[in-house]
């Protein structure tokens, strides 16, 4: 069965310095990757998108970047964290069109 | 990004009361998906519908696909405190993309 890890659950990082959030998809081949950023609790804001290894699409423009390096693994970062990088980033998959995506558990950056 | 608009945007209900929550949009979407959040949770699927009109059951959760293609609803009957959550709409296009509704914060109260 297929199964996306996400890690860590929790981060607090202070601003200025860099982040990196990994993750994986296990069960699946060649699945569409996507980061989500919420803020306290509210909608889904897509930031990035990835339709196979190395290519990445940004929806929108910010501080953070995003990595393909392996076909199961997608990578969110940044270089210098600002304190409005602070939210809930949730990465999720799909393989199939119109059968949905499947959402990690997500991670909560705290940036101080 | 475009957002879908979903009401409402928060319910306070008593345990046991019947709940309904709609999402419309100006363009037509191929397929429908409700998605339920518990907090500190990613989303997880709860419904998807696939066909203009199509209504589908999951357990106390009813969703439909309206007729227009532009529109969907999802009722929940005799609520229970497990409810609690946010609850997310989504239409996705033939290009795989979705587009996510604003989100229906759910309180239950016993």
């Amino acid at each position: 069965s297929q199964t996306i890890h996400q890690w860590p659950a929790t981060l607090v990082q202070p601003v200025g310095s860099p982040l990196s959030l990994e993750c994986t998809v296990e069960g699946t081949s060649n699945p569409n990757l996507y980061w989500y950023r919420q803020a306290a609790g509210r909608g889904l804001q897509l930031l990035f998108y990835s339709v196979g290894i190395g290519q990445i699409s940004s929806e929108v423009p910010q501080n953070l970047s995003a990595s393909r390096p392996q076909d199961r693994q997608f990578i969110l970062s940044s270089k210098k964290l600002l304190l409005s990088d602070s939210g809930f980033y949730l990465c999720a998959w799909s393989v199939l069109q119109n059968y949905g995506y499947t959402f990690g558990s997500g991670t909560r950056l705290t940036v101080v | 990004g475009q957002q879908l608009n979903q009401s409402p945007q928060s319910m306070f209900i008593q345990e046991g009361e019947d709940v309904s929550m709609n999402c419309t949009s100006s363009s037509i979407f191929n397929t429908w998906l409700w998605y339920k959040q518990d907090p500190g949770e990613g989303p997880v699927l709860l419904i998807a519908l696939y066909k203009a009109g199509e209504l589908t059951s999951n357990g106390r959760l009813t969703a439909q696909f309206g007729i227009t293609r532009k529109d969907s609803f999802l009722n929940i009957s005799a609520s229970i405190p497990s409810d609690v959550g946010i609850y997310f709409c989504a239409g996705q296009l033939s290009s795989d993309k979705l587009i996510f509704g604003t989100g229906t914060r759910l309180q239950v109260f016993p």
